[in-house]
């Protein structure tokens, strides 16, 4: 099956540093990527879609400049939170589809997440 | 449009049967359902596109109501690796076509004991 990979699993980092998190599809090319957060029991929520080659299209209420999105190949896409805050503890997925855009009848291929710890 | 999922949890033993509710108050394109274990991403199960459409494999199968608002998951002589979070994700339809996005319910917990 697709696979995508999710790196690092986790991160501690300091309170006002910047951190990367990279999701790869390794077995099949995606110009669409998707980001989500999940807090402690709750659900997915979409943070903002990743488009290959242009601007990322953030939901409402994310910061932009907070969350750098990059998809610089059909691969890959990062999310860099910058200037993380002990807010912005949480665990962040990745997902991607197989072909162009989002496609309806499609799954989603989730990365394993990313477990963020701001001290 | 978040989607509601009931119940919020589920208890069961080895065997017995489970239905999780996925409802919206739109009009949807589509339904997607997945099982996110702990500390895990979550893993596809299946999609219904269809009003009426039914579909399943092994022990869980799905519906999808004729006006494509409200999708049921049904896991049946349930297995301990059935424990875990399900999720519906939902695209809503926007006048026959898709907005391009996936709004997860907010889980459904299941916990199957032997």
């Amino acid at each position: 099956g697709a696979v995508v990979s999710q790196h690092p699993s986790w991160v501690i980092c300091k309170s006002g540093t910047s951190v990367k998190i990279e999701c790869r599809s390794l077995d099949f090319q995606a110009t669409t990527m998707f980001w989500y957060r999940q807090f402690p029991k709750q659900s997915l929520m979409l943070m903002a879609t990743s488009n290959e080659g242009s601007k990322a299209t953030y939901e409402q209420g994310v910061e932009k400049d907070k969350f750098l999105i990059n998809h610089a190949s059909l691969t890959l896409s990062t999310l860099t939170v910058t200037s993380a805050h002990p807010e912005d503890s949480s665990f962040y997925i990745c997902s991607a589809q197989r072909g162009q855009g989002f496609t309806y009848n499609s799954p989603l291929h989730f990365g394993n997440g990313t477990r963020l710890t701001v001290t | 449009q978040q989607p509601v999922q009931s119940p919020q949890a589920v208890i069961l033993r080895e065997g017995e049967d489970a239905v999780i509710n996925c409802s919206s108050s739109k009009a949807l394109y589509s339904v997607h359902w997945y099982r996110q274990k702990h500390g895990e991403a979550p893993v596809f199960l299946m999609i219904l596109l269809k009003g009426g459409e039914q579909k399943g494999h092994d022990k869980i199968s799905a519906s999808f109501n004729e006006k494509k608002q409200q999708s049921s998951l049904y896991l049946t002589a349930s297995q301990l690796s059935y424990s875990g979070t399900y999720f519906c994700g939902t695209e809503l339809d926007a006048g026959g076509t898709s907005y391009g996005k996936l709004t997860f319910g907010q889980g459904t917990i299941l916990t199957v004991h032997p």
